[in-house]
């Protein structure tokens, strides 16, 4: 079963715009990563926020959690085309000895150039 | 440094057979994660490989089997293919918890 809901489903925004979205998951949770996916291949990692940050960067890209809403936002700033793809957030309960990640359903993301 | 490594990419099956995957893990990971992802959807946990035994399975069916060899590869096996097993099945490798790897996937049609 499905642990989170990434909204929106699809995004579309021009190039040069920020990108937002949102992730929300159901149950406690040792962290939470954001994946992208391009044209239904692999899935690439793209970062990695503990439950106990509540915000991180890398590069365009700035994520945010609550734990007390079980929610965590992507930003991707001045998005380039080449970032259209598929955002996936995944939940990773291994303190709680599971060994899945939960992906949510993603947000597809079309950049136009 | 070598990803993860799936094979084949696409394969095409008949409802009612057997199929194999496999895949190799990223060099220094000795974890190995399948999911199935179904067109629109977001990848489901099949099961996980640890020092060649399961240590953690989801919700699928007995029909899906796996294998993890002393070298870490891993094999996925589906028995007695349904239609509804077409998707994109997904293995990941980690050396801890924090470190996932994909590869790019094998896509399995069964018609």
């Amino acid at each position: 079963s499905q642990q989170g809901e990434e909204d929106p489903q699809a995004l579309s925004i021009q190039e040069g715009e920020n990108a937002t979205m949102n992730c929300s998951y159901k149950t406690s949770i040792n962290n939470l990563q954001w994946y992208r996916q391009n044209s239904g291949r692999g899935l690439v990692h793209l970062i990695l926020i503990r439950s106990n940050e509540r915000e991180k960067h890398s590069g365009r890209l700035r994520v945010t959690l609550d734990t007390s809403k079980k929610s965590s936002s992507l930003l991707i700033t001045a998005s380039r085309a080449a970032d259209t793809a598929s955002y996936f957030c995944a939940t990773d309960n291994s303190g709680a000895g599971s060994y899945q990640l939960t992906f949510g359903k993603g947000t597809k993301l079309s950049v136009i150039p | 440094d070598a990803g993860v490594t799936q094979s084949p990419t696409h394969l095409i099956k008949t409802r009612g057979q057997q199929v194999t995957l496999r895949c190799s893990p990223k060099s220094g990971h000795d974890t190995v994660s399948w999911y199935q992802q179904a067109l629109g959807q977001g990848p489901q946990f099949i099961f996980q490989y640890y020092e060649e035994e399961e240590r953690q399975r989801g919700n699928f069916p007995d029909r899906f089997s796996g294998h993890q060899f002393p070298n870490y590869s891993s094999e996925l096996n589906v028995n007695a293919l349904l239609l509804g097993d077409s998707a994109l099945y997904l293995c990941a490798s980690s050396g801890d918890f924090y470190g996932y790897t994909f590869g790019s996937g094998t896509r399995l049609t069964v018609v």
